[in-house]
Order: structure tokens, then sequence, then C-alpha cells
């Protein structure tokens, strides 16, 4: 079936840092992949998209390339801030033969970015 | 442009009781669908909408009902509570049609969270 597997938090990172979370996936035919970002109290919100291979998504400063050899989208961003301290959610959406967009999502990474 | 929109957004039930909780969906999407995210972990697929049919389920049990009305608003009801039903029920809707199917991206709402004691 299909899987989505992220790196455990939380993510520990003091401003400015370098943030990588990585991800990877488990999936019959071509997903497209998702990060999804939480933050406290709030639903998800969708940062970044990749629907085929060698696609890069980027939003606010961060960024995922869709590497279907190695079955990876993995998130980065260069410089991140207090502000970027969230849960971050991996997700694919698959298709079957009678629907469609589902998303499957990862476990979550939590990032806590401190002054 | 509004957003999707959910209520309520907290609720405390009793063992056995039954909820209804309501999606209101962005704007121009016919696509809906419903997440339950347990505390600390991802959320899981219930059951998508599509043009007012069900347009897949996920691995929960009959008792998880919803509907979609002509406006592609949505409802979800949970019949007979259990404890393990206490989470935050996420609607999310989508633009979808049927020659880009799943390559949207899905807005969610806040979310409504159900307490069962």
């Amino acid at each position: 079936g299909n899987s989505v597997t992220q790196m455990e938090g939380p993510v520990t990172l003091s401003e400015e840092a370098f943030l990588t979370i990585n991800c990877t996936y488990t999936a019959t035919g071509y997903p497209s992949l998702f990060w999804y970002v939480q933050y406290p109290g709030e639903g998800l919100q969708l940062l970044l998209k990749a629907t085929k291979a060698d696609d890069k998504g980027s939003n606010k400063g961060f960024e995922a390339t869709y590497r279907k050899e190695t079955t990876s989208f993995h998130l980065e961003k260069g410089s991140v801030q207090v502000s970027d301290s969230a849960v971050y959610f991996c997700a694919l959406s698959y298709m079957t033969t009678d629907s469609w967009g589902k998303l499957q999502f990862g476990a979550g990474t939590q990032v806590v970015v401190t002054p | 442009e509004t957003g999707v929109t959910q209520s309520p957004t907290h609720l405390i039930k009793t063992r056995g009781q039954q909820v209804t909780l309501r999606c209101s969906s962005q704007s121009g999407h016919n696509t809906v669908s419903w997440y339950q995210q347990a505390l600390g972990q991802g959320p899981q697929f219930i059951f998508q909408y599509y043009r007012e049919e069900e347009n897949g389920r996920g691995n929960f049990p009959p008792r998880f009902s919803g509907l979609q009305f002509p406006n592609y608003s949505s409802e979800l009801n949970v019949n007979a509570l259990e404890l393990d039903d206490s989470a935050l029920y996420l609607c999310a809707s989508s633009l979808e049609s049927l020659r880009d199917r799943g390559d949207y991206g899905y807005t969610f709402g806040s979310g409504t969270r159900l307490t069962v004691v």
C-alpha cells in the first residue's frame, strides 16, 4: 500500500539555520507529493507541491524536489525564522479505480526555531 | 475568495451519543474530504465526496457517514461515539476534474476539536 515516512521531531534550530526535513514514500503509480504546515491550534496549510518526477515545489523560501529514483521529497529552507515554528506534514495524493486525490500523510515533524 | 469554514470549532460529547460536524467548502470547489487527526499524529482519510457522491472511503467503520449538498458544503456524522473518536476533524476542499484528478492541493479548514467523555 501507500505510505509516507518522515523524520521524527522535534527538530530544534536557531534562527537563520538551515532546515531539512526528510520524507520518503512508498506508492504504486505516480503520486503527487505535498508539504503541509500546521501552526498551533490551526488546520493544515498547503506549503508546496510537485506533481511529477524532478518537479521542484517552492514557496516562502521552502523547497522540495520530487525524486522518483529515491522516492523522496525532502523539505529544505536556507534560513529559518521563529515564525517557521510549526508541524510539517509530508503527504502524497493517490488514485484508485474509483476515486482520486486521497491524501496519505506522514506522522508530522515538529520544528522549533529559537531566537 | 473564502476559505474552508468548519463548525463548531470545539465540541464535547458523551460516549454513545451522535454528532454532526459541518463544513463549508471554498467557493468554486466541488470536492470535499474529511480527515481525522488524533493528537500528535498525521491526518487519516475518512471519506471524500465529489459532486454529492461518495468518491472513496478510508478504513473507518460505517458509523462514520457523510453528505455533500448541492452547494458543495458537507456534513460528517458519527454515531455511537467512542472515546477513541476524540480528535481534530478536518475538512478539505478542492476543485477536481476528470482530466486532472488529484493534481490540486486541498484547502483545509481549521478543524473541529471533538472530545468524547
